[in-house]
């Protein structure tokens, strides 16, 4: 499994984009990036999932270079509600993987009014 | 929009006793794991469940633990003989399959509390 790095923690204000950058230097050909969400005392959620370029859904935004050793996940216009930790995880995402998601520590957001 | 339900929300035990923990995956989702969380620590996989039989598991899943589907809509992970350490929180997940393995539902999690 690819390991990533992302910063600890964030600070932003309420209607600012914020954009979490996760570097994955090792990325196997096969990876897949996926980011998780997990707000204190739940269950992490699902976020967005992307092998190249830009993925875009009803969240959030996924960029990923080229060379693909890094990815932002940007999320417009956030609000207090975004306060959370965000999980960058690497791994096969289609087909040949047991699907165990393996968490590092995140990045913790804070936004503030 | 279905959600993964766990039971207890919270679950007190004595050091050495047995606990079941409960959970309802999504009704369509065909793999399911445990998951588990410290205070304050990362979330770790337990073990992944497909067709009836463990797919994987880690380093932390040892003979202490269980997993089982006694029936078509439940979901249980058992430890056998709890130990202080094993307090954490307890996340039940779901995906529908394989091809989208890393789409996984998280219910809301059993505080588990070993006395």
């Amino acid at each position: 499994l690819a390991k990533t790095t992302q910063p600890i923690s964030m600070d932003s204000y309420e209607g600012q984009e914020v954009n979490i950058t996760c570097s994955h230097n090792n990325i196997a050909t096969n990876d897949y990036i996926t980011w998780y969400q997990q707000f204190p005392s739940q269950g992490p959620r699902f976020i967005i999932q992307g092998y190249k370029t830009k993925v875009t859904n009803e969240v959030a935004s996924l960029f990923i270079p080229a060379d693909r050793k890094s990815s932002t996940l940007s999320l417009p216009r956030v609000s207090l509600s975004d306060t959370a930790v965000y999980y960058c995880l690497v791994g096969e995402g289609y087909g040949g993987s047991q699907g165990n998601l393996i968490f590092g520590k995140g990045t913790k957001l804070s936004v503030k009014p | 929009e279905p959600e993964v339900t766990q039971t207890p929300s919270h679950q007190v035990t004595q050091m050495g006793q047995e606990v079941i923990l409960r959970c309802v995956p999504i009704s369509n989702h065909l793999y399911f794991y445990w998951y588990r969380q410290i205070l304050g620590q990362k979330v770790e996989f337990l073990v992944s469940f497909y067709n009836n039989e463990i797919s994987e598991k880690s380093e932390i899943f040892d003979d202490q633990f269980s997993v089982e589907r006694p029936d078509g809509s439940n979901f249980t992970l058992k430890i056998r003989s709890t130990k202080l350490e094993d307090s954490a929180m307890y996340f039940c997940a779901s995906s529908e399959g394989r091809t989208r393995a890393y789409e996984q539902y998280f219910g809301p999690g059993t505080r588990l509390t070993v006395t």
